[in-house]
């Protein structure tokens, strides 16, 4: 069965490191989805990205947040500048076509943490 | 706003026993989600529910909707201890992007 993948399972950085987290999305889907989950707490969209641009962001998403889609297979997160706050796990999801009701397929997550 | 809140936050219930959980939000939705999420690890996919359906099955699962109290519930009928995990609701809808909005969560125990 086709699943999303991300690498690396857990990154360890220093604050003020860039990261760069990588997904993997099922072949042909369409749409590209970041999530994130601090510790005990619930799971927040950050950004989702459709015909090779962001469709909507979060207030999370702020300038230190990019994404791209630098192939036809890889979707990456970049954190510039890491604070102790990005410390979460980040989760990539992928939905196959245009129409709400269908459901998103999670990655396994990136736990990050910045010391 | 918060969106999709369930309750109860923690549930312990004796293996065979059944466990309920529910969500509620406050926003008009297009489908709610229940997403299962085993400690640390990723998110598992458990069924969707469309704003125009009232009941779904899958397997052990039921979910039902009841979109005049913005309300749904997961039921998970003669529960083993592989069921203990976080519950959560994630509800959708119809704005551009598709983007899924998820509650805090039920914390389940299922005690063998």
């Amino acid at each position: 069965e086709p699943e999303v993948t991300q690498t690396p399972s857990h990154q360890v950085t220093q604050m003020g490191q860039e990261v760069i987290l990588r997904c993997v999305p099922i072949s042909n889907h369409l749409y590209f989805y970041w999530y994130r989950q601090i510790l005990g707490q619930k799971v927040e969209f950050l950004v989702s990205f459709y015909n090779n641009e962001i469709s909507e962001k979060s207030e999370i998403f702020d300038d230190q947040f990019s994404v791209e889609r630098p192939d036809g297979s890889n979707f990456t997160l970049k954190i510039r500048s890491t604070k102790l706050e990005d410390s979460a796990m980040y989760f990539c999801a992928s939905r196959a076509t245009p129409g709400v009701n269908n459901e998103q397929f999670f990655g396994p997550g990136t736990r990050l943490t910045v010391l | 706003s918060q969106q999709g809140e369930e309750d109860p936050q923690a549930l312990s219930i004796q293996e065979g026993e059944n466990a309920t959980m529910n969500c509620s939000y406050k926003t008009s939705i297009n489908n709610l989600q229940w997403y299962r999420q085993n400690s640390g690890r990723g998110l598992v996919h458990l069924i969707l529910i469309r704003s125009n359906e009232r009941e779904k099955h899958s397997g052990r699962l039921r979910v039902t909707l009841d979109t005049s109290k913005k309300s749904s519930s997961l039921l998970i009928t003669a529960s083993r201890a592989a069921d203990t995990a976080s519950y959560f609701c994630a509800t959708a809808r119809g704005d551009s992007s598709y983007k899924l909005i998820f509650g805090n969560g039920t914390r389940l125990l299922v005690r063998p």
